[in-house]
């Protein structure tokens, strides 16, 4: 079984300071790790993912994530917060077994930046 | 570059009636996938399609059907539409990589009254 938890509904963060937000993952074999963001009325945006590698992952509008295995944890961060990162952030797992549409969305976290 | 697109963006209907959602994929993508996402909610997976045949099938009621056509669009047929049906529906595509992320296109509102 696969499962993935975001533990913070809501993460409120200034502008210009560092931001992160939390994601911890199971499952039975190698982890496939996907964040992905949503504004108002639209889809989800694919913004990085880990497959093997190097745990710091780079993507796209200067975020990163680092994947932890024995925390198996993808937390998401980005050094310095914008308003315009204010959105919804889903973080998403599966096994490398699986096939994509066994993938499992956390159940997201509000980021709200503040001026 | 070129993305999923869902038609139409917005929907009403009526109890009892059906309806029908587009998505075009984006292009050389072989697979389609079928999200529901009620309010506050994580995307649910209905159904998805490779090479236009169903590859896999989730938590889509029997009132829906789905499939995808020779020019890899697919549509979302639902019947007898319920209340509870008011939902973002999704469309993603992917490459057929097992590592692929999915592309989401920005939704239909179906709205049900």
């Amino acid at each position: 079984a696969q499962s993935v938890a975001q533990p913070e509904d809501q993460v409120n963060v200034a502008e210009g300071n560092p931001l992160t937000v939390k994601c911890t993952y199971s499952v039975s074999g190698n982890p496939y790790l996907f964040w992905y963001v949503q504004y108002p009325n639209r889809g989800l945006q694919f913004l990085l993912k880990y497959i093997t590698g190097d745990n710091l992952v780079k993507g796209s509008y200067g975020f990163e994530a680092e994947f932890n295995k024995s925390q198996t944890s993808f937390h998401l961060k980005k050094p310095s917060a914008l308003v315009s990162d204010s959105a919804l952030y889903f973080c998403a797992v599966r096994d490398e077994y699986s096939s994509a549409s066994k993938i499992i969305f956390g159940s997201g976290t509000r980021l709200s930046i503040r001026p | 570059a070129a993305g999923v697109i869902q038609s139409p963006r917005h929907l009403i209907k009526e109890k009892r009636e059906t309806a029908t959602l587009k998505c075009y994929p984006i292009p050389r993508h072989d697979t389609v996938y079928w999200y529901q996402q009620g309010p506050g909610q994580d995307p649910q997976f209905l159904i998805s399609f490779y090479e236009k045949m169903q590859s896999d099938k989730g938590s889509i009621p029997d009132r829906f059907s789905a499939q995808q056509f020779s020019d890899y669009h697919s549509e979302l047929n639902m019947s007898s539409l319920e209340l509870g049906d008011s939902a973002l529906y999704f469309c993603a595509s992917s490459l057929g990589t097992s590592n692929s992320p999915l592309h989401f296109g920005n939704g239909t509102r179906l709205t049900v009254t």
